[in-house]
C-alpha cells in the first residue's frame, strides 16, 4: 500500500497548519500511523506516534489524527514557529511491511 | 543511552555491492525483542524502508528490494550489516540503520545516516 502525502505546505508563524497522509488501499484505521520530523542533516524523529499519542518531550502544539472517511491521518500543528520548519513523514505497516509517505516540506514564513 | 551508528564505504561502483555495518552500543542487540533495520532516503526524495530483523530471526523486506538485500546479524560485535547487490545510481541515498521496540511502534532510535553514491 501507498501513503501520499502534499509535497510542501506553507503557513505564518503562530498560526496552525495541517498535513495530511493518505492511504492508497485498505483502511488506515487498521494500522497506527506514526509522524516523524526530520530537520535538514539530521535524523528523523517522531513527534505522533499511535495515531494521536506524543512522545515525551513534543509540545501539545503537535496533534495527530485518523479520519476513516477519507481514509487518510492528519499532522496538526498549531502556534507555528519557525524552529518547525522541517520535513514531516508519515509511516505505517501491515503484516510484512513498514510504509513510508513521500514527506511534506513545511516552510513557516 | 543507545546509540546507532552506520559505516562502510561511501562510493560503491555500479553493478558492485553495497555493504553497510551498523554499531549498536549502549545496549545488547540480542538482549531483547526489538526490530533492527535499515532505511534510506535518496537525493531530493523521501523516506524509504529497506529491511528489519526481529530479534529472533524473522526477516522483513521491501518487495521491491528483497531480490538484492541481505540483512545479517553479528551479536558477538553487536553489530547488524546490510548489503545490496548489483547497486545502480537510484541506490545513491543517506543509509540509516534504526530500532524499533515493537512493529507497531514508531522507529525510536536511528543512526546518524551515511552517504552512499554510486558512480558510473
Amino acid at each position: 500500500f501507498l501513503l501520499t502525502q502534499p509535497h510542501s505546505v506553507s503557513e505564518s508563524p503562530g498560526k496552525t497548519v495541517t498535513i495530511s497522509c493518505t492511504g492508497s488501499s485498505g483502511s488506515i484505521a487498521s494500522n497506527y500511523v506514526q509522524w516523524y520530523q526530520r530537520r535538514p542533516g539530521g535524523a528523523p524523529t517522531a513527534v505522533i506516534y499511535e495515531n494521536n499519542r506524543r512522545p515525551s518531550g513534543v509540545p501539545d502544539r503537535f496533534s495527530g489524527s485518523i479520519d476513516s472517511s477519507s481514509n487518510s491521518a492528519s499532522l496538526t500543528i498549531s502556534g507555528l514557529r519557525t524552529e518547525d520548519e522541517a520535513d514531516y513523514y508519515c509511516q505505517s505497516y501491515d503484516s510484512d511491511n513498514q510504509v513510508f509517505g513521500g514527506g511534506t516540506k513545511l516552510t513557516v514564513l | 543511552q543507545l546509540q546507532l551508528q552506520e559505516s562502510g564505504p561511501e562510493l560503491v561502483k555500479a553493478s558492485e555491492t553495497l555493504a553497510l555495518t551498523c554499531t549498536v552500543s549502549g545496549g545488547s542487540i540480542s538482549s531483547s525483542s526489538y526490530y533492527w533495520g535499515w532505511i534510506r532516503q535518496p537525493p531530493g526524495k523521501g523516506l524509504e524502508w529497506i529491511v528489519s530483523v526481529y530479534y529472533v530471526g524473522s526477516t522483513y523486506y521491501n518487495s521491491s528490494l528483497k531480490s538484492r538485500v541481505t540483512l545479517s546479524v553479528d551479536t558477538s560485535k553487536n553489530q547488524f550489516s546490510l548489503k545490496l547487490t548489483s547497486v545502480t545510481a537510484a541506490d545513491t541515498a543517506v543509509y540509516y540503520c534504526s530500532r524499533q521496540s515493537n512493529w507497531a511502534k514508531p522507529i525510536d532510535y536511528w543512526g546518524q545516516g551515511i552517504l552512499v553514491t554510486v558512480s558510473s
